[in-house]
């Protein structure tokens, strides 16, 4: 079974600043794709960002994107200029066949003023 | 355009009672699942449905059954409630283009307590 760990329970960052948030997974396919959901407190999920590993080129999104290292099956989210609305969950998600998503438990960024 | 719906959003059960959690989408998606995410913690796959006429349980089935009562609406059902069971659950639908997978939609979830 694939496992996504996200070492970092909690991430503080003052506004306008960069914070860049961890993921790791294990998997044995070839073919998936990762994916970044914010969680904020309404309970809402968000898409931030996709990859699929046949792609070289890391994914970015306005002030959002990744570092995508898949030898080392590694998935980091890098948010740049960070605003208050930028607090909440955020969820590092892999797909493989079956359209089927797992979760790793979570990172939760504070922004400061 | 609605997206995904879930109904209710809050429910207390005591242990032992039955519910079903009712979930539609409008954005003709064949597949659809469920999810339970309990304090702390990413989300689980209940059990999911890759087109209509068909189920398949997923990490923690246990306790639940589901219905694809047809392409819109998949319904989730506690037969007899325990205190374990106390979660948020999200229902999502998804849809495969061109054999491109595409991000999974969620409802805004139903916080279930059972006492």
């Amino acid at each position: 079974a694939q496992t996504v760990t996200q070492s970092q329970p909690e991430m503080s960052v003052q506004e306008a600043e960069t914070v860049t948030l961890s993921c790791t997974y294990d998997t044995s396919e070839s073919d998936y794709y990762l994916f970044w959901y914010k969680q904020p407190p309404s309970r809402q999920m968000i898409l931030v960002i996709r990859q699929e590993a046949y792609k070289q080129q890391n994914a970015t999104e306005n002030r959002f994107s990744v570092n995508f290292q898949k030898a080392a099956k590694s998935f980091s989210l890098k948010i740049s200029d960070s605003q208050l609305g930028d607090a909440a969950m955020y969820f590092c998600a892999y797909e493989a066949a079956g359209n089927k998503l797992t979760f790793g438990g979570g990172t939760r960024v504070l922004v400061k003023p | 355009n609605a997206g995904v719906t879930q109904t209710p959003k809050f429910q207390v059960l005591k242990t032992g009672q039955s519910m079903t959690l009712q979930c539609a989408q409008d954005m003709n998606h064949n597949s659809m699942y469920w999810y339970r995410q309990d304090p702390g913690m990413g989300l689980r796959l209940i059990y999911y449905s890759a087109s209509e006429g068909t189920t398949d349980k997923g990490e923690v089935p246990n306790g639940y059954n589901v219905s694809r009562l047809n392409k819109r609406e998949f319904s989730l059902r506690l037969e007899s409630a325990a205190p374990s069971q106390t979660s948020v659950y999200f229902c999502a639908s998804s849809e495969v283009y061109g054999g491109e997978r595409n991000e999974q939609f969620f409802g805004p979830g139903t916080r279930l307590t059972v006492l």
